[in-house]
């Protein structure tokens, strides 16, 4: 079965300071990884998305994530952090590849001070 | 933007009720999804519909149903809501399927069982 596990459900960092969100995945099959991000009272919308082409993915807003077979990971980062990265970031896995179910983890809130 | 709209946004209901919420989208798209989003849990699917009057089970489906007869909208039933149903409701959408795992989200709608 897949699944993703996310270390930490609270992150605070300072504007211009690292952002580093963890997500660890589970599968049977190489698998197909993304994050979303959702701001306060919205909907999520995909930040990037891992589909075996590339181990380094680049997303929108300055994220960028790696695959680690290794290390079965899938971290999210961005090397400096602005006031408007503050959101809630979800780690997914598909569970099919014939339609888009998602399997979510259960998120991780981002705080950046100033 | 996908154009998904939810109704209703929120609402307040009493235990034993029945519920009908609804998800209505301009894109043609073909996959549609529910999902409640609760803290600690993140995002778990409740049905899907991969075409019009195709829907199944997600992994967390008993005490809900779902019915699409268009294929812009997608609606989810609670036949007598518990409180257990307490929770914010987010309708997704995706057009190609096959892991994109691009996903389209509504706004949510939050439910309140008393």
């Amino acid at each position: 079965a897949q699944s993703v596990t996310q270390l930490g459900s609270h992150v605070s960092v300072s504007e211009g300071a690292l952002v580093l969100l963890r997500c660890n995945y589970s599968s049977s099959v190489p698998p197909y990884l993304f994050w979303y991000v959702q701001y306060p009272n919205q909907g999520l919308q995909l930040l990037l998305k891992y589909t075996s082409a590339a181990t380094l993915v680049k997303g929108i807003n300055g994220f960028e994530a790696e695959f680690k077979k290794s290390e079965t990971s899938f971290h999210l980062t961005k090397p400096s952090a602005h006031m408007s990265d503050a959101a809630e970031y979800f780690c997914a896995v598909t569970l099919s590849y014939n339609t888009d179910k998602l399997i979510f983890g259960t998120g991780t809130r981002l705080q950046v001070f100033p | 933007d996908a154009g998904i709209t939810q109704s209703p946004r929120h609402k307040v209901t009493e235990t034993g009720t029945p519920v009908t919420l609804r998800c209505h989208q301009t894109e043609n798209h073909r996959y549609m999804y529910w999902y409640r989003q609760d803290p600690g849990h993140g995002l778990r699917l409740i049905h899907y519909s991969y075409g019009v009057k195709d829907t199944d089970k997600g992994e967390v489906s008993d005490g809900y149903s779902v019915s699409r007869s268009k294929t812009e909208d997608f609606l989810l039933t609670l036949e007598s809501a518990t409180s257990s149903q307490t929770s914010v409701y987010f309708c997704a959408t995706s057009g190609a399927g096959g892991g994109t795992g691009e996903l389209f989200f509504g706004e949510g709608s939050r439910l309140t069982v008393l």
